[in-house]
């Protein structure tokens, strides 16, 4: 149980356009999502905390406009890169926590992450 | 800014051996977990220790924390080539909502 579907897998944009990455918590609800990115080798950067219903709550230093995060329903957020850059070019990672008051203290599930190239 | 510093940053050991990774972090937690990343892929959460806790084994892992130095570590025993991965604690704030600060990870390669 506790699946965390990401699609796609991996997607290469032009320069400019704007990619969509879907979360979806496929056996479970979750009233929050977190989206993350990751640089090679490095660690992950929390960048937005998803609120099902209400506005996401972007961390320092992430521009909201460039990062369109929309969870429209329990099982479902998206992180739209916006005017994507090469310098977005990263591996973006979902995650969620089981139960709908989605407590600390409960594991995060992670989905499989999205390697975006921009090129 | 990160919360979690890890040491070593890759560790590389043979088939069977023990493998010990080092956690620090900066704040009060409410708990510190443990998860892996295989290459390309995304978290597997392997390990939750509370702030009220000392030790804690689930298989081939030991996970201990001490808040007084703001330290955990892992224990992979008898380790096998399949652990072969990243590993990341995570400290769940005590100020920090739901959120988890992860360290930077230690890329553990367990050889044949």
């Amino acid at each position: 149980g506790a699946v965390v579907s990401q699609h796609p897998s991996w997607v290469i944009c032009k320069s400019g356009t704007s990619v969509k990455i879907e979360c979806r918590s496929l056996d479970f609800q979750a009233t929050t999502m977190f989206w993350y990115r990751q640089f090679p080798k490095q660690s992950l950067m929390l960048m937005a905390t998803s609120n099902e219903g209400s506005k996401a709550t972007y961390e320092q230093g992430v521009e909201k406009d460039k990062f369109l995060i929309n969870h429209a329903s329990l099982t479902l957020s998206t992180l739209t890169v916006t005017s994507a850059h090469p310098e977005d070019s990263s591996f973006y990672i979902c995650s969620a926590r089981v139960g709908v008051q989605g407590l600390q203290s409960s594991p995060l599930h992670f989905g499989n992450g999205t390697r975006l190239t921009v090129t | 800014s990160q919360q979690g510093e890890e040491d070593p940053q890759a560790l590389s050991i043979q088939e069977g051996e023990n493998a010990t990774m080092n956690c620090s972090y900066k704040t009060s937690i409410n708990n510190l977990q443990w998860y892996r990343q295989n290459s390309g892929r995304g978290l597997v959460h392997l390990i939750l220790i509370r702030s009220n806790e000392r030790e804690k084994h689930s298989g081939r892992l030991r996970v201990t924390l001490d808040t007084s130095k703001k330290s955990s570590s892992l224990l992979i025993t008898a380790s096998r080539a399949a652990d072969t991965a990243s590993y990341f604690c995570a400290a769940g704030l005590i100020q920090g909502a739901q959120k988890l600060v992860f360290g930077q990870g230690t890329r553990l390669t367990i050889n044949p």
